[in-house]
């Protein structure tokens, strides 16, 4: 298994500014992932995060709205940039071991 | 692209049975999967179907047709702490994992 933790837990920001959540994990792990959760939504893949190469951007996403990095095999920050109301989601780290994937507890964003 | 599709509610009492189905459009496919979600909680895993049939884990079982692109997720002797939401999720070659648009169960008295 694997056990994950995150920083913030939650956080308010105002618009504008920019917040860098922090996943730490308590083994080396090769594939990170960043999801983001609408409340009362599903879960949206925002990128793949890959030790010594740049991270993989889904649909909808951009590396100058949601820098990532992945200095080390346990851990990786997501920075969300020039925030908007509309940023205000829960944001979850995932990494893959042993055929499962497993979640962070989640930073939850509020953005006013 | 992907589209995962699940009932959005399902209501179900104490001691019964329920099934939350996913049916998926992928254009690469590697396995389905099955989370659970608490209010707050992170999303944890339950299941996972990579060739078609049954997977068995307590009370807890899910299928697969890859031909039908369907699967489902199987509760048995429900109980109030199953409340929460189910999520089917398919994963892709490269690990990433799509995910439904989610089933919120509600389990009365």
């Amino acid at each position: 298994s694997a056990v994950i933790s995150q920083k913030p837990s939650r956080d308010i920001c105002q618009r504008g500014t920019s917040l860098t959540i922090q996943c730490q994990v308590d083994s080396q792990v090769t594939m990170m992932f960043w999801y983001r959760q609408q409340p009362g939504q599903s879960l949206t893949l925002i990128a793949t995060a890959n030790q010594g190469s740049e991270a993989t951007y889904e649909s909808g996403f951009v590396i100058d709205k949601f820098p990532i990095s992945r200095p080390n095999l346990t851990f990786s920050t997501l920075t969300v940039s020039n925030m908007s109301p509309e940023d205000s989601s829960i944001y979850l780290c995932s990494v893959e071991k042993g055929g499962t994937q497993y979640f962070g507890p989640g930073t939850r964003l509020l953005v006013l | 692209g992907k589209s995962l599709e699940q009932p959005s509610e399902v209501t179900a009492v104490e001691g019964a049975i329920v099934q939350i189905n996913c049916t998926y459009q992928t254009s690469g496919f590697y396995g389905l999967s099955w989370y659970q979600q608490h209010d707050g909680g992170a999303p944890t895993f339950l299941s996972y179907n990579a060739l078609d049939g049954l997977e068995e884990t307590g009370r807890f079982s899910s299928f697969l047709s890859r031909s039908d692109s369907y699967g489902y997720l199987l509760l048995q002797e429900l109980q109030m702490k199953d409340s929460a939401s189910y999520f089917c999720a398919v994963r892709s070659a490269t690990n990433k994992l799509i995910f439904g648009t989610g089933t919120l169960l509600a389990v009365q008295p």
